[in-house]
């Protein structure tokens, strides 16, 4: 019954590769997260979807390219890996946009680039 | 520029003694706030939030934070640690009106310690 779920929890690959990291929620919410988090614990957002739409767009490199394909999905695809894109990437999820609901997320997808 | 300050990098605390964990805010309006808790490999937890009305919010496995506006913070509280809660706390801020609609601003995280 895991609310927000992510795949691959570890990814170590090399630098130039292309890689993918997959999300879903079952908790029928209509908004989904990327959160970028360094090796400080720094917490950063990427991208944020509304009902499979891109409402926030960060300065985040266009190497990383963001789909959903339905509500319940969010995933992150990224290209030509660089070394300092080796952090924790995590996915959440809220309902609605803006209101007081918090935020659950998922457990992280750790990518080490070599 | 919205903003979320966790003046303390580390706190480190007794077992049985109170802990507080401390949060300011910079934003326009009357923001939303929120605390989560990171355990380590794992992913953020949500601990409490502060929408409106009573300034002290009661949360999970006795923690209480207090807002107050005039101050802009939002204190992590707990009157008694145990050393299970030894984790990362993040405190976090979204505007409930504007432009960054739906954005939720991080503190840096306090790394909170307890002591047997």
């Amino acid at each position: 019954d895991t609310a927000v779920s992510q795949t691959p929890k570890y990814l170590v690959t090399q630098m130039g590769n292309d890689k993918s990291i997959k999300c879903e929620q079952n908790l029928g919410h209509d908004t989904m997260y990327w959160y970028k988090q360094d090796s400080k614990k720094f917490l950063k957002i990427m991208f944020s979807y509304n009902n499979k739409e891109l409402i926030i767009n960060e300065t985040v490199p266009n190497r990383f390219s963001p789909k959903s394909p339905d509500k319940a999905h969010l995933n992150l695809h990224i290209n030509s890996l660089e070394l300092g894109d080796s952090a924790v990437y995590f996915c959440a999820s809220s309902q609605g946009v803006g209101g007081p609901g918090e935020q659950f997320f998922g457990p992280g997808t750790r990518l080490t680039v070599l | 520029a919205q903003s979320v300050a966790q003046p303390e990098d580390q706190v480190n605390v007794a077992e049985g003694n109170p802990l507080t964990v401390k949060c300011t805010y910079s934003v326009s309006g009357n923001p939303y706030l929120f605390w989560y808790v990171q355990y380590p490999n794992r992913g953020l937890q949500f601990l409490l939030k502060y929408i409106t009305g009573d300034n002290l919010v009661k949360g999970s496995y006795g923690f209480e934070a207090e807002f107050n506006k005039s101050q802009t913070s939002y204190h992590l509280k707990k009157p008694s640690a145990l050393v299970s809660d030894s984790a990362l706390y993040f405190c976090a801020v979204r505007r409930a009106r504007g432009s960054t609609l739906g954005r939720l601003y991080f503190g840096r995280g306090t790394q909170l310690t307890v002591w047997p």
